[in-house]
């Protein structure tokens, strides 16, 4: 079953501090991975989007690894900011001609404080 | 339009009533997905259009649901007979679909339209 998990749930950090969340996934074949942002009440905004070969992404303080092998991606929270405080959600994308369905995780609430 | 427009970003109504999100995606976008998501859930796939067609419509949760698309644009969302459950923020998205049908592009959100049947 193409499953997408990650890790931590949920997260506090201090302000200026880094942070690193987790994304494994069983998705096969694997075609892309997308981080997306979403703050509270709004829509997802995508962070970056990898293919399988593809190692690291960055946009900014937020930085992106993928392992194809392992099947695991990191998003790198550099130098956080109260702005960071948000759900982040991994999505992998299974090549078809025919479905569009994109995988998501269940996201990793951060909450960044002064 | 510069980004995908949801309305009504807000609806409040009674159990049994029918409602009816619309979505508008950015111009061009030939993929377009409807997305559910619970307070404090992940994202909930319901259906996916390529054009005017929905290859994937999987994710409907029961015939109370359905979507339409007209002229590879504008999407409605229509839930019939609401019951409490359905509360929760419908959120759509579009993107550039490469060839083939695969969905390769960047994925835009809307605002979503938060639903709340009482």
């Amino acid at each position: 079953k193409n499953q997408v998990e990650q890790s931590p749930q949920s997260l506090i950090i201090l302000e200026g501090k880094n942070c690193t969340l987790q994304c494994n996934y069983t998705v096969s074949p694997f075609s892309n991975l997308r981080w997306y942002k979403q703050d509270t009440g709004r829509g997802p905004v995508s962070l970056t989007i990898m293919t399988f070969s593809e190692n690291t992404k960055s946009n900014g303080r937020y930085t992106a690894t993928l392992d194809a092998d392992t099947k695991q991606s990191s998003l790198h929270i550099t130098a956080s900011q109260l702005s960071d405080s948000a759900s982040y959600i991994c999505v992998v994308s299974a090549p078809s001609s025919n479905t569009g369905k994109l995988i998501f995780g269940q996201g990793t609430t951060l909450q960044v404080k002064p | 339009g510069a980004g995908v427009s949801q309305s009504p970003s807000n609806k409040v109504t009674e159990k049994g009533k029918d409602v009816e999100l619309r979505c508008d995606p950015i111009s061009g976008h030939t993929a377009l997905y409807w997305y559910r998501q619970s307070l404090g859930q992940g994202l909930e796939f319901l259906i996916y259009f390529q054009g005017n067609s929905a290859p994937d419509k999987s994710g409907l949760p029961s015939d109370r649901f359905s979507a339409e698309r007209t002229g590879g644009s504008v999407s409605t969302l229509t839930i019939q007979r609401t019951q409490q459950e359905d509360s929760a923020v419908y959120l759509c998205a579009s993107s550039f679909s490469g060839s083939g049908g695969m969905s390769t592009g960047e994925l835009f959100f809307g605002e979503g339209s938060r639903l709340t049947v009482l």
